[in-house]
């Protein structure tokens, strides 16, 4: 099955040090997706890529947050100088858009614990 | 400002039942819904669509049901089974208005008695 994959699954840090997560999406996918979730909250959008151009940013995404698509295929997500206030689940989905109906895929998502 | 809203934290059903889960939202621009359903420590996992030039879309057990004049959309579960015990997402994009972001409500557990 080639799904969406992210890495690592977990991930617990202290305050201040950067962190960076990995997203695989589905092969041939254009699009791909960044959300952050917390307790009791839905996914809230990020940031998101067509092939490895940047589209869209959230004002979520702070200037600690910056992610990349290089070959547009996998992409990162890094985090410099983490604050407790990013403990979150960090998610990834991709889409192949042919049409305005874009279904989006996620990954199992990578749990970032800030100490 | 919450545009798309889950007015139910949890709800609890008897198997063989249905399960209908409600979904409201504000933003009129919004044309393509989705519901989503999601286990602990993993990630959504797609349940159905519909776009907004229709107002049903069936897939197998499950049903969505979207009015376009309330700003509402159901999910209809018959029959409803102890594996359906999970959080339910709605979410819904703008996508011809250009952005491709999914905007989620907070979510509903459902709880399928057995």
């Amino acid at each position: 099955d080639t799904g969406v994959s992210q890495d690592p699954r977990h991930k617990i840090t202290k305050r201040g040090q950067n962190v960076t997560f990995r997203c695989d999406p589905i092969s041939e996918h254009n699009r791909l997706y960044w959300y952050r979730q917390t307790l009791g909250q839905g996914p809230e959008f990020l940031t998101y890529f067509q092939n490895e151009a940047q589209l869209e940013k959230s004002r979520l995404l702070s200037d600690r947050f910056s992610a990349e698509r290089p070959k547009g295929s996998f992409s990162t997500l890094e985090i410099q100088r983490t604050e407790q206030g990013d403990s979150a689940m960090y998610l990834c989905a991709s889409s192949f858009t042919l049409s305005t109906t874009d279904t989006q895929y996620f990954g199992p998502g990578t749990r970032l614990t800030v100490l | 400002d919450q545009q798309v809203k889950q007015n139910s934290p949890s709800l609890s059903v008897q198997e063989g039942r249905i399960s209908i889960l409600n979904c409201d939202y504000t933003n009129s621009m919004f044309d393509y819904f989705l519901w989503y359903k999601k286990y602990p420590a993993e990630g959504p996992t797609f349940l159905i669509s519909i776009s907004s030039i229709k107002d049903k879309n069936e897939d197998g057990r499950f049903t969505v049901f979207l009015n376009k004049s309330a700003k509402h959309l159901s999910l209809h579960i018959v029959p409803s089974q102890p594996g359906d015990s999970a959080v339910y997402f709605c979410a819904a994009s703008a996508a011809t208005s250009g952005t491709y972001k999914y905007i989620f409500g907070t979510g509903t557990r459902l709880k399928v008695l057995a």
